[in-house]
């Protein structure tokens, strides 16, 4: 089975250009998130996805970043302008999204974003 | 903030146990311990967790002490492929939030 797919895997852009993250989930995952992780620290979410919703907005700056899961399957996270402290790997998770239980977070291997 | 302590940096050579640590000094009755690790130029992957009783799986042993303050990861035979940075992670029971410290670095060597 397929796990979490991600592309690009690398990405260098100049600042204040747009950039655009893709992400599928494995099958049957309703819940999206999407991760941030500078060097050296841990992931940190900006975003997480219930089916099309976002029901966890708090973290994502939204004055330069936005997301999208139209049908409530794969995703896009974008940057527009893009910075220098933007620089960092983006990172994709899923789980089954199922109430009333822990739902293991499965991550794909993430994009490297480097903006010059 | 995470809610955990772990040591930067940590040595194991290969075949024996590594032992990783963790502090979660201030961890609520209804809070779980999760342990996930993250090799180089990969997402994290989950590993183990538990709530109170010591948990064992096919990847690895997790022993909380039974004032719930700390909690031991044990890979019982360690290899160059558990190379990796090991989080350890505080849950609330009603969420499925997870937020990550800096984690351990774990270096096997041969």
């Amino acid at each position: 089975e397929a796990g979490v797919v991600q592309s690009p895997r690398y990405k260098i852009i100049e600042k204040k250009q747009p950039v655009a993250f893709w992400c599928n989930p494995i099958s049957g995952h309703n819940t999206l998130y999407w991760y941030l992780q500078n060097l050296g620290q841990g992931p940190e979410l900006l975003i997480r996805y219930e089916n099309e919703e976002a029901v966890d907005d708090s973290q994502l700056p939204k004055d330069r970043f936005s997301a999208e899961r139209l049908k409530g399957v794969d995703s896009t996270l974008k940057i527009q302008p893009a910075e220098l402290g933007d620089s960092a790997v983006y990172l994709c998770a899923s789980s089954l999204g199922m109430r009333g239980a822990y739902n293991e977070q499965f991550f794909g291997p993430g994009t490297r974003l480097t903006v010059l | 903030d995470a809610k955990t302590t772990q040591p930067p940096s940590m040595d194991c050579a290969e075949g024996r146990a590594a032992n990783l640590p963790c502090n979660h000094s201030t961890i609520s009755g209804n809070e779980y311990v999760y342990w996930y690790r993250q090799i180089h130029s990969q997402g994290p992957q989950y590993i183990i967790h538990g709530l109170k009783n010591n948990e064992t799986n096919e990847m690895a042993s997790l022993i909380i002490t039974e004032d719930r303050k700390s909690s031991t990861l044990i890979l019982p035979h360690a290899t160059l492929r558990d190379t990796a940075v090991y989080y350890c992670i505080v849950r609330g029971q009603n969420t499925d939030k997870l937020i990550f410290g800096t984690g351990t670095r774990l270096q096997v060597f041969p």
